[in-house]
């Protein structure tokens, strides 16, 4: 069975500044999603970011980076000049890529990020 | 806009008085689901459908019922409401079972 392990479950930052927010993942799959979701205090689940396994570049969205490592099993979100909206739970999401499965996202505990002014 | 919305947004019931937690998505998924979120267990999933009269249970479905009729709608019933229903509820939707689900605002359910 696939799990999803993040070691952080608090980190800071401050505005402006740079945070990088670690994930590992147990798979035998050679397919498979990533993802990193945010969950403000509104409760809300909103995707961040997204990886395909089967592609070696690194996802970037805006201030927004993954550092996908596939032999390592790890991908890891780096948040540039961080903003006091920035600050939320940050939750690690993988997603098989093979039929037959429940399509579940199976979860890492989450970390908890705050912004510093 | 593209989106999945849930009603009602926050609940507060009694045990045994059933309720329906509606999920609607506008994108045309074939795949919904429906998650339950609570402190220190994360976020685990409960019912899904690959399609209109097509659902299979998650990991923890005992105490639902969840229903397809339609592609778009995706309810989520509790006949007989207890308190260890008492949790935060997302519907999610994605175009297969893999790739990106897209969730909806969460329901706060409180079962007394």
């Amino acid at each position: 069975a696939q799990t999803v392990t993040q070691s952080q479950p608090e980190m800071s930052v401050q505005e402006a500044e740079t945070v990088t927010l670690s994930c590992t993942y147990d798979t035998s799959e050679s397919d498979y999603y990533l993802f990193w979701y945010k969950q403000p205090p509104s409760r809300q689940m909103i995707l961040v970011i997204r990886q395909e396994a089967y592609k070696q570049q690194n996802a970037t969205e805006n201030r927004f980076s993954v550092n996908f490592q596939k032999a390592a099993k790890s991908f890891s979100l780096k948040i540039s000049d961080s903003q006091l909206g920035d600050a939320a739970m940050y939750f690690c999401a993988y997603r098989t890529h093979y039929g037959g499965s429940q399509g579940n996202l199976i979860f890492g505990k989450g970390t908890k990020l705050s912004v510093k002014p | 806009e593209a989106q999945v919305t849930q009603n009602p947004r926050y609940l507060i019931t009694v045990t045994g008085k059933k309720l329906t937690v509606t999920c609607s998505q506008n994108m045309n998924h074939e795949y919904m689901s429906w998650y339950r979120q609570d402190p220190g267990l994360g976020l685990r999933q409960i019912y899904y459908s690959m399609n209109v009269e097509v659902t299979d249970k998650g990991d923890v479905p005992e105490g639902y019922k969840v229903s397809r009729k339609e592609k778009r709608n995706f309810p989520l019933i509790l006949e007989s409401p207890s308190p260890n229903q008492t949790s935060l509820y997302f519907c999610a939707s994605s175009w297969t079972r893999s790739g990106e689900l897209f969730f909806g605002e969460g329901s706060r359910l409180t079962v007394l």
